[in-house]
């Protein structure tokens, strides 16, 4: 079955450093590739998307490259905010698999 | 434009009890999702309908949950009876038609969190 793997957390980061989280997958056929971001005390919302092979998402300086050849959509971010501090999750359409999510915090 | 409305937001009971959560999706949109997010994971996907029709329920524990969505509107998704392992966040969302706005795109409700004592 599909299945999402998510880079463990928690990660810590000082304010305008670069930011990757890994984020590697497994499905059937050419699924739809997600990463939806929670903030504190607010709902899931959607970051960005990709909906083909090297299709690239971008949303709020944040990006991510659907690797096919890689099975990856690994999320960047070239610096980022004390405000970026939220949890982070890869997924994947079709049966909608969900990664872990992984906690970012960053200081000032 | 008024996002997906769930209550309640919290609900504490006690283990073999029952417990009902509804979820008002976005006006329009045909499919609606009910999620299990336990802490610390990632949401965990229980059941999907399209309009009134189940499109995938293969993760729902069958034995103890159960949802519907009359009318292809609103939905209820209860438990009984209720485990100590049930205590998580129950997340609805819904999406434009089959693929979303754009293929799989959805929108989040606020969760109603859950406590199993």
């Amino acid at each position: 079955g599909n299945s999402v793997t998510q880079m463990e957390g928690p990660v810590t980061l000082s304010e305008e450093a670069f930011l990757t989280i890994n984020c590697t997958y497994t499905a059937t056929g050419y699924p739809s590739l997600f990463w939806y971001v929670q903030y504190p005390g607010e709902g899931l919302q959607l970051l960005l998307k990709a909906t083909k092979a090297d299709d690239k998402g971008s949303n709020k300086g944040f990006e991510a490259t659907y690797r096919k050849e890689t099975t990856s959509f690994h999320l960047e971010k070239g610096s980022v905010q004390v405000s970026d501090s939220a949890v982070y999750f890869c997924a994947l359409s079709g049966d909608m698999r969900f990664g872990a999510g992984t906690r970012l915090t960053v200081k000032p | 434009e008024a996002g997906v409305a769930q209550s309640p937001r919290y609900k504490i009971i006690e283990k073999r009890q029952s417990v009902a959560f509804w979820c008002n999706p976005i006006s329009g949109h045909a499919t609606l999702y009910w999620y299990q997010q336990i802490l610390g994971q990632g949401p965990k996907l229980l059941i999907q309908f399209q309009n009134n029709g189940v499109v995938d329920d293969s993760q729902l524990p069958k034995d103890r949950f159960s949802a519907e969505r009359l009318k292809g509107v609103d939905s209820t998704l209860k438990i009984q009876p209720a485990k100590l392992e049930d205590s998580a966040v129950y997340l609805c969302a819904s999406s434009l038609d089959w693929r979303g706005t754009g293929p799989g795109e959805q929108y989040f409700g606020p969760g109603t969190r859950l406590t199993v004592t």
